[in-house]
């Protein structure tokens, strides 16, 4: 089956703009997890949602938000995009999370 | 909040060396998982431990999780090139559904 895939891979925009990442989970699964990865802070976790309610949030701030569409694809959006925002942003699906979890390859964001 | 650590961040070992990474949570986890993430790539799952002082092997890597639930070690015997990566170890904490909070991670190295 289709892994999870993520759109686009790379992107880069300017301080200031925002963007939207998009993250298609594996069929079947409804948990869709974020992260951001950075080699200083390594992966940090985003939010979590699951049947497009948003179950857990991690400790980034307001211009980080995110949804879940019914057939549990999932978009994460920044606004006022920063410097510091430039990573690697990680999306992974599970069947209800607390399992496995299966990562995409990842959107490389670059602020500049 | 809840921190893992990871030790060591980085090591450099021969090829038939062996090579052990140290997880430890501020907080008692209900799970443990490991993924490696190869150069370039995205974390991959490779296992997840449950039971308190449970051990599980694959081929060459023992995961071990303490009698605490508050630390885990993976080992690799004879290590390969096809080894090199990064280690992660994520984990659960209880009560916090499917929140999965990610180590710092071991970078490993390994040469001819």
């Amino acid at each position: 089956k289709a892994g999870v895939t993520q759109t686009p891979r790379y992107l880069i925009k300017t301080r200031g703009q925002q963007v939207t990442l998009s993250c298609s989970p594996i069929s079947g699964h409804r948990s869709v997890s974020w992260y951001q990865q950075t080699p200083g802070q390594g992966l940090q976790f985003l939010f979590e949602y699951f049947s497009e309610t948003q179950r857990n949030k991690g400790n980034f701030p307001g211009r980080f938000s995110g949804r879940q569409f019914s057939n549990s694809r999932s978009e994460m959006n920044v606004s006022t995009l920063e410097l510091g925002d430039s990573a690697l942003y990680l999306c992974a699906s599970s069947l209800a999370g607390g399992q496995e979890a299966f990562f995409g390859q990842g959107t490389r964001l670059t602020v500049v | 909040g809840q921190q893992v650590m990871q030790i060591p961040q980085y090591q450099h070992v021969q090829e038939g060396e062996d090579f052990t990474t140290y997880c430890n949570s501020s907080t008692t986890l209900s799970n443990i998982q490991w993924y490696k993430q190869r150069p370039g790539g995205h974390p991959v799952f490779l296992i997840q431990l449950v039971k308190s002082g449970e051990v599980k092997k694959q081929k060459r890597l023992t995961f071990q999780f303490g009698e605490a639930k508050k630390n885990s070690s993976l080992h690799i015997t004879a290590t390969q090139t096809t080894d090199v990566g990064t280690y992660f170890c994520a984990g659960r904490v209880t009560g916090t559904a499917s929140k999965l909070t990610f180590g710092t991670g071991t970078r490993l190295q390994v040469t001819l």
